[in-house]
């Protein structure tokens, strides 16, 4: 049965530093991997997609990696701002697997 | 234009009672599914249909009725609610492309059970 980790659970950091989220699977066969973002109170915001022959997605400040041998997936924010703010959820799956499966979160705090 | 959406937004009812969530996508997508997104903020999958086929039940009780009358639109019913039901509720829709598949969502349904 799939489980989906994410650390930290929490972080807050100054603003215009540079961090990383990490996600990891205990079963290491992803089809796709997409990285999401949650305001409070909101839905989710999808921000990258890494397909099944990917192995990295980049979006603006955004950067995604997936290594598949390892089950691992790393969310990478440049010069982080307060509008950053949010939580982060990894999600592994589709590709007709008609289900994706959700981690536990990374709440972000980004200060002024 | 709202790709994914759902109502109401917010509901609160009783326990014991029946009530109904509904949610259409218009982005011509054959997958839906319905998470649950507890307290803790952990979200997990209920039901998934493809072309108004049930795929996926992940062991949800039986009082929770999916309908899907259309592949646009998967409405949630809930039977004799009950306390642990609070939770918010989120549809989704999906399409498989060129091997890759995005999940897109509606902005929930906050469910409050008293």
């Amino acid at each position: 049965k799939q489980e989906v980790t994410q650390i930290p659970a929490a972080l807050s950091v100054p603003e215009g530093e540079n961090l990383v989220l990490n996600c990891s699977f205990t079963d290491s066969a992803i089809y796709n991997l997409q990285w999401f973002r949650q305001d409070p109170g909101k839905g989710l915001t999808s921000l990258l997609l890494i397909q099944s022959s990917q192995r990295e997605q980049t979006s603006g400040r955004l950067n995604a990696s997936l290594d598949k041998s390892s089950g691992r997936s790393t969310l990478y924010i440049a010069a982080s701002q307060p509008g950053d703010s949010a939580t982060y959820l990894c999600a592994g799956g589709g590709s007709g697997t008609y289900k994706y499966i959700f981690g536990t979160g990374t709440r972000l705090k980004v200060l002024a | 234009d709202t790709a994914v959406s759902q109502t109401p937004k917010y509901l609160v009812t009783q326990m014991g009672n029946d009530k109904s969530i509904k949610c259409e996508q218009n982005l011509g997508h054959d997958t839906m599914y319905w998470y649950k997104q507890d307290s803790k903020k952990f979200l997990k999958i209920m039901f998934s249909y493809n072309n108004k086929e049930l795929i996926i039940n992940e062991t949800v009780p039986n009082r929770f009725s999916p309908k899907s009358p259309d592949k646009a639109h998967l409405n949630l019913h809930i039977n004799s609610l009950e306390l642990g039901d609070s939770a918010v509720y989120f549809c989704a829709s999906s399409q498989v492309f060129f091997g890759g598949e995005r999940l897109f969502f509606g902005s929930g349904t906050q469910l409050s059970v008293l």
